[in-house]
């Protein structure tokens, strides 16, 4: 069965500062692999995916992610962090057909700027 | 058009009541599906709808009830809810629903629903 973890409940960064999101998987075959942000009271927003080729990909927003297979990661970054980036950020994995497509979500990661 | 658009935003209801929850979409997509998201929890998959036809029912409790009249509405009836119920209900869609898991999701921004 696939599942996704995230490590981190709670990230408090300031504001031009980087940011990093860890995300781990656990799946047996190559994953599809998701960001999504949602802000408060708001539905969620595709940042970013990764389905095969370049191991980093860049999104929307100045996000990027790399995904590490020999580490199970698809760690989420952006180098200088602006207020508008306050909100929860989900990893989410597809790919198992046993689960017809369905994504798996982690728990989260609520993200705080400070000025 | 690439929104998904939810109506209401706001919903509070008895548990006595009859509702609906109302998904549109004009961008062709042919999936599309309701998800309940409790606070400070990640989005909980409920119905899968392809091709207007119901493809996954995550053991959902019938007092709530999916509709899809055309590609392009998704409906959710809601009848003699619990307080527990209460929750933001999320409308997505995507192009298609790929076994693969290669769906990308488009979502709507939710309707909160709270049952007294």
């Amino acid at each position: 069965a696939q599942s996704v973890t995230q490590p981190d409940i709670h990230i408090t960064v300031s504001e031009g500062a980087s940011l990093e999101l860890r995300c781990n998987y656990s799946y047996g075959a190559t994953p599809y692999l998701f960001w999504y942000v949602q802000s408060p009271g708001q539905g969620l927003q595709l940042l970013l995916k990764y389905f095969s080729g370049d191991t980093l990909v860049q999104g929307i927003k100045g996000f990027e992610a790399e995904f590490k297979r020999s580490q199970s990661s698809f760690n989420l970054r952006k180098p200088s962090v602006h207020w508008s980036d306050a909100a929860e950020y989900f990893c989410a994995v597809g790919g198992n057909p046993d689960s017809w497509g369905k994504l798996q979500f982690g728990a989260g990661t609520q993200v705080v700027v400070t000025p | 058009d690439t929104e998904v658009t939810q109506t209401p935003k706001h919903l509070v209801m008895g548990m006595t009541n009859k509702k609906s929850l109302k998904c549109e979409q004009h961008m062709g997509h042919r999936a599309m599906y309701w998800y309940k998201q409790k606070a400070k929890k990640p989005p909980e998959l409920m119905f899968v709808y392809s091709y207007e036809k119901l493809s996954i029912n995550e053991s959902v409790p019938s007092r709530f009830s999916p509709e899809c009249p055309n590609s392009s509405l998704l409906n959710l009836h809601l009848h003699a809810l619990q307080p527990e119920d209460s929750a933001l209900y999320l409308c997505a869609s995507s192009q298609d629903r790929l076994r693969s898991g290669a769906n990308v999701l488009t979502f709507g921004a939710g309707s909160r629903l709270t049952v007294l």
